[in-house]
């Protein structure tokens, strides 16, 4: 039972435009959410999270969106640099006290220079 | 601040061998994961520590793996006897709230 889902297993994207990353999960329960960035041999690397009661929270060229209704989160990064190239992998919890990480399966991004 | 500190990056044993993992976190985090990141996949919990107590180790093969965390600082994640579908990379984070910090990860390949 895939309870958080990254449905893209792959997207390449040009460098200096929009990169869109998607995420659904099916845990209402869940309510905080988090991105998670790996480059090969090193381990996930905190990027960016959303609280349940948040939409949207941005940090530099990193905007995360938050659709409670549709359970569907996305990471925008804008713009796209050759350094985002890295597996990125979404991640849901139940938020403070049950800190317990629940992964998708990734999306490996590649910025075309 | 040191981050997550995990020992060895790699090993290969043969299946039915025994294999441990060392995993020193974040000083100060209570909280102490082992994750499973098998090929392909996204990393899938085995168990969780709150300084030394087990929160849960709801999806740890109990049979075959073990794992403790010494005076709620240091953990060790023991598999006996390894089978062919351990091969996984094993993650190691800890946390003091919500965001959970990662070490490097230990590469295990089962022959």
């Amino acid at each position: 039972d895939q309870q958080v889902k990254q449905n893209s297993p792959s997207l390449s994207v040009q460098e200096g435009r929009i990169s869109i990353l998607n995420c659904d999960y099916t845990n209402s329960m869940f309510d905080y959410f988090l991105w998670y960035k790996k480059y090969p041999a090193e381990g996930p690397t905190f990027l960016i999270s959303i609280s349940s009661i948040k939409d949207k929270n941005e940090d530099g060229r990193f905007t995360v969106f938050l659709n409670k209704s549709a359970k569907h989160l996305s990471l925008h990064i804008v713009p796209s640099q050759p350094g985002d190239s890295a597996v990125y992998f979404c991640a849901a919890s139940g938020g403070f006290g049950n800190e317990k990480l629940t992964f998708g399966t990734g999306t490996r991004l590649t910025i075309i220079p | 601040e040191a981050g997550v500190a995990q020992s060895p990056r790699y090993k290969i044993i043969e299946k039915r061998q025994s294999v441990a993992f060392w995993c020193n976190p974040i000083s100060g985090h209570a909280t102490l994961y082992w994750y499973q990141q098998i090929l392909g996949q996204g990393p899938k919990l085995l168990i969780q520590f709150q300084n030394n107590g087990v929160v849960d180790d709801s999806q740890l093969p109990k049979d075959r793996f073990s794992a403790e965390r010494l005076k709620g600082v240091d953990s060790t994640l023991k598999i006996q006897p390894a089978k062919l579908e351990d091969s996984a990379v094993y993650l190691c984070a800890s946390s003091s709230n919500t965001e959970a910090f990662f070490g490097q990860g230990t590469r295990l390949t089962v022959v």
